[in-house]
C-alpha cells in the first residue's frame, strides 16, 4: 500500500523568507496530491493539490511541484507570514489500478513557525 | 461548515466501553474516512468508505469498527479492544475515487477521553 514520508517534522522561518517541505511517496501508480494546512484547533483545510500529469502549480504565494520519477513532491511558501504558522500535511491517493485506490494516506505532518 | 458534521465534540467513557462517533454529511459524497490524530504523528487512517456498503481497513483498523448503510452516514466505533483510544479522531469526506480524486472535507472532529 501506500506510504508518505514528510520532511521536515518542524520548521521555524523568520517573516517574509520561504519555507518548503518535502514528501515522498511509495506508490508509483498515485495520481493526486493534495497539501491540506490546519491551524491550531481548527480542522484540515485544503491549500493546494497537484495531478500526477502536472509538474508545478502556483496559487498565490503557495506552489506545489511534482517530480513523478523520484515519487517525491514539495510544497513552497514564499515570503511568510505569522498567519502561515500551522501544522502542514501532504497526501497521495492511489488510482484505480492499485490496491490504495481511493485510500487517501497523508504525512506525518510539518509544524510551520513564523516569527515575525 | 462544509457539510460534514461529527458530533459530540467531546466524549468522555469510562475503560471497557464501547463508545460510537457520529460522522454525517449532505454533500452527496461517495467516499468517507475516519482519521486519528494524536500530537506528533499526523492524521493516521484507521478506515475508509468509497461507497455505500463498502469500506476497507487502514492502517490501523485494530479496535476499531464502522459501518456505511447509507451514503450520508459513515459511523465509528471504538470497541474495548482498542488498547489506547484517548484521541482526536477527525472524519472526512471527498466526491471520490471515480473519475478525479478531488478535495476531501473535514469535520470538526471529536475528542473521546477515556477514564
Amino acid at each position: 500500500g501506500e506510504n508518505v514520508e514528510q520532511h521536515p517534522s518542524t520548521l521555524s522561518v523568520q517573516e517574509g523568507d520561504s519555507a518548503v517541505i518535502k514528501c515522498t511517496y511509495s506508490d508509483s501508480a498515485s495520481n493526486y496530491f493534495p497539501w491540506y494546512k490546519q491551524e491550531l484547533g481548527k480542522r484540515p483545510q485544503l491549500i493546494i493539490d497537484i495531478r500526477s500529469n502536472v509538474g508545478e502549480k502556483k496559487d498565490q504565494r503557495i506552489a506545489v511541484t511534482l517530480n513523478k520519477t523520484a515519487k517525491h513532491f514539495s510544497l513552497h511558501i514564499t515570503e511568510t507570514q505569522p498567519e502561515d504558522s500551522a501544522v502542514y500535511f501532504c497526501a497521495a491517493v492511489g488510482t484505480m489500478t492499485t490496491d490504495s485506490w481511493g485510500k487517501l494516506q497523508f504525512g506525518a505532518g510539518t509544524q510551520v513557525v513564523v516569527t515575525p | 461548515d462544509g457539510g460534514i458534521t461529527q458530533s459530540p465534540k467531546y466524549l468522555f467513557r469510562k475503560e471497557g466501553q464501547n463508545v460510537t462517533l457520529s460522522c454525517e454529511q449532505n454533500l452527496n459524497h461517495d467516499a468517507m474516512y475516519w482519521y486519528r490524530q494524536d500530537p506528533g504523528q499526523g492524521l493516521r487512517l484507521i478506515y475508509y468508505s468509497q461507497i455505500v456498503n463498502d469500506f476497507q481497513k487502514g492502517d490501523i483498523a485494530e479496535g476499531y469498527s464502522v459501518s456505511r448503510e447509507k451514503k450520508e452516514s459513515f459511523p465509528l466505533t471504538v470497541t474495548s479492544a482498542q488498547k489506547n483510544p484517548t484521541a482526536f479522531y477527525l472524519c472526512a469526506s471527498s466526491p471520490g475515487p471515480r473519475g478525479v480524486n478531488t478535495e476531501a472535507f473535514f469535520g470538526q472532529g471529536t475528542r473521546l477521553t477515556v477514564v
